[in-house]
């Protein structure tokens, strides 16, 4: 089984901050990807990446790809009350069970007003 | 659009009842997965179907079974449930590659008592 860490696990900030979560594996990934959970809902797509050392930006939110393809980052620039819930991590890895997507723990986001 | 629809929304049972969760997409996806999601645990894969015909296990199989009934309905059963089982069960789908994103249903909370 793949292990796929996230930190932090809990996250409260002022609304107008900035925040990095983080999400880390001992193996490489072929392809990474982030969710947003809100309450009573299911996961629902931020991003994927599959190229090492790749950025993405969604409007506030910047998606790093590490080099080695082992490791990601998501950033927040001015936080707002919206951006407030469950952020995932998911990896897919190559070979056997490779149609796996394992989750991390996940980073429970607060924004306070 | 329906996505993905699971049933039931809420359940509870006794302990040792058996029941079977149901799940279906109208996306043509090959891959569908099961997964269970517990405070401070993430989403952790219980069994998943990379393609119509196939099933394998992922992280937390133990107490669970699943069919792949066709393209559209991958169903999950609990042969004599257990309060360990009480959690929010999670079906999802994919079109197949590493890549693609996974559509979640809105999930089932399972009570176990």
């Amino acid at each position: 089984t793949q292990l796929l860490e996230q930190s932090p696990q809990f996250l409260s900030i002022q609304e107008g901050e900035n925040l990095t979560v983080y999400c880390n594996s001992s193996s490489v990934f072929s392809s990474l990807q982030w969710y947003r959970q809100e309450p009573g809902e299911g996961p629902v797509l931020l991003v994927t990446v599959v190229t090492g050392g790749e950025v993405k930006k969604l409007k506030r939110l910047t998606f790093q790809f590490g080099d080695a393809r082992k490791d990601s980052s998501l950033h927040i620039t001015a936080a707002q009350p919206g951006d407030t819930g469950l952020y995932l991590c998911a990896g897919s890895y190559s070979g056997a069970g490779s149609y796996q997507l394992t989750f991390g723990k996940g980073t429970k986001l607060s924004v306070i007003p | 659009n329906a996505g993905v629809t699971q049933t039931p929304k809420f359940q509870v049972l006794k302990t040792g009842q058996s029941m079977t969760l149901q799940c279906a997409q109208d996306m043509n996806h090959n891959s569908m997965y099961w997964y269970r999601q517990d405070p401070g645990m993430g989403l952790r894969l219980i069994y998943y179907s990379a393609s119509e015909g196939t099933t394998d296990k992922g992280e937390v199989p133990n107490g669970y079974n699943v069919s792949r009934l066709n393209k559209r309905e991958f169903s999950l059963r609990l042969e004599s449930a257990a309060p360990s089982q009480t959690s929010v069960y999670f079906c999802a789908s994919r079109a197949g590659g590493r890549s693609t994103e996974a559509f979640f249903g809105q999930g089932t909370r399972l009570t176990v008592v």
